[in-house]
Formats: C-alpha cells, sequence, structure tokens
C-alpha cells in the first residue's frame, strides 16, 4: 500500500496563529517525503522534503517549518501563520526505487483569516 | 533551475473531441516527466509518464510524446469524456543520484468536457 493520510482536510485559522499538519504513509520503511503547497489558480511548489527521520530539507524561505519525528510521520508546522500561507498543501512520498514517481495525499486546505 | 511553462491555462473541448496540453522545460539534464490529473479538492494522481530514453507512451486513451531535442512533451486525450474533466499537470524532474528528488511543476490546465 502507498497510502498517504493527512488531517486535518481543512483548517481556517486567524492570522499569528500556529499550525501543525501531519502527514502519514504506509507501505515500505523509510520513505522520501514531500510538501508541497498548491495557491489558488497556481502550481505545486515544493517546500520541503525528507530523506529520513530528522532530516529536513528545505526549499523556499519561508513562514514555515517541518519535521519528520518517525520514519513515516511528517509535519508541517508554523509558530505565527501570515495571511499569504493559506493554500491547499499535499504531502508526498516517492516510489522508493524510482525516486522521481511520487504519490500524492488528499491534501489540507488551510484558510488564514 | 529547473522552469516548466504549460499551455493552455484552461481548453474547453466537446465530449468525444481530442484534447492536447503541452508543455516545455528547461534543463537538458531533466529525463522523467510525469503528467498528474486533479480533481476539485483532491491530491493530484499521477495518471501516465515517460523517461527520456523513450519517444512516446500510450495507455488507453492517453498518450504523451517527448522531444528531448525541443525540450517539451505533450499529453494527448482522444475521445474526450466528462470524467476528463479536471486540472492536469505535467512535471519534469532530473533523478540526481542520491537522496530526494522533487519534481517542477507546470501551472496546470484547466481541462473541460462540452457535452
Amino acid at each position: 500500500s502507498q497510502t498517504i493520510h493527512q488531517w486535518p482536510a481543512t483548517l481556517v485559522q486567524p492570522v499569528g496563529s500556529p499550525l501543525s499538519l501531519e502527514c502519514t504513509v504506509e507501505g515500505t520503511s523509510n520513505p522520501n517525503l514531500y510538501w508541497y503547497r498548491q495557491a489558488a489558480g497556481r502550481g505545486l511548489q515544493l517546500l520541503f522534503y525528507s530523506v529520513g527521520i530528522g532530516q529536513i530539507s528545505s526549499e523556499v524561505p519561508q513562514n514555515l517549518s517541518a519535521s519528520r519525528p518517525q520514519d513515516r510521520q511528517f509535519i508541517l508546522s508554523s509558530k505565527k501563520l501570515l495571511l499569504s500561507d493559506s493554500g491547499f498543501y499535499l504531502c508526498a512520498r516517492d516510489s522508493g526505487g524510482l525516486r522521481e514517481t511520487q504519490y500524492f495525499g488528499p491534501g489540507t486546505r488551510l484558510l488564514v483569516l | 533551475g529547473e522552469n516548466v511553462e504549460q499551455h493552455p491555462s484552461t481548453l474547453s473541448v466537446q465530449e468525444g473531441d481530442s484534447a492536447v496540453i503541452k508543455c516545455t522545460y528547461s534543463d537538458s539534464a531533466s529525463n522523467y516527466f510525469p503528467w498528474y490529473k486533479q480533481e476539485l479538492g483532491k491530491g493530484p494522481q499521477l495518471i501516465i509518464d515517460i523517461r527520456s530514453n523513450v519517444g512516446e507512451k500510450k495507455d488507453q486513451r492517453i498518450a504523451v510524446t517527448l522531444n528531448k531535442t525541443a525540450k517539451h512533451f505533450s499529453l494527448h486525450i482522444t475521445e474526450t469524456q466528462p470524467e476528463d474533466s479536471a486540472v492536469y499537470f505535467c512535471a519534469a524532474s532530473m533523478d540526481s543520484g542520491g537522496g530526494a528528488d522533487g519534481l517542477t511543476f507546470g501551472k496546470g490546465t484547466h481541462l473541460i468536457i462540452q457535452p
């Protein structure tokens, strides 16, 4: 199984509040995991990727951070949300053997007011 | 870094007609080109992909072509059906040989199938 779980599905938060989005995956151990953001009417932007527990690489400077406390758990966080953090956040994993083939979770829609 | 351009941003076709979506990429080292279909409120789903050692790949009504010299690739959907309506994304990636590989995505094409 390559199932990816994300929660919550939808979140409305006030500006300045903290954020924690969770992603868990099933299947093979030690997957490469990814966080993408999709703004309205735009493509997907890679935010972070992780090749293992505690290993996080950031693709773009921003107000967000990521952590990987367990092999199959990937968390996206913020201490203080900005209006510009609104968007659709997608967790993904690759196929392992062929790293480029990626599978996406159902996403979390975040609205910052 | 890689830059992927996708056209058109919106495409409306009559049911039963064909649809073609085109993408160009900038990094000649890219060697993997997937296409994703995203329905409203859901995550993208991989529908077909092609690697740089292949010029064309077909899966039922869907085909993808790749021109490495010109650095462009296209998605072709024949005999379109209402359930084909969605946003389609192209992407490009280079196998760096180690670690994770992020995909660089186009901005998407909203395909509308008119009944």
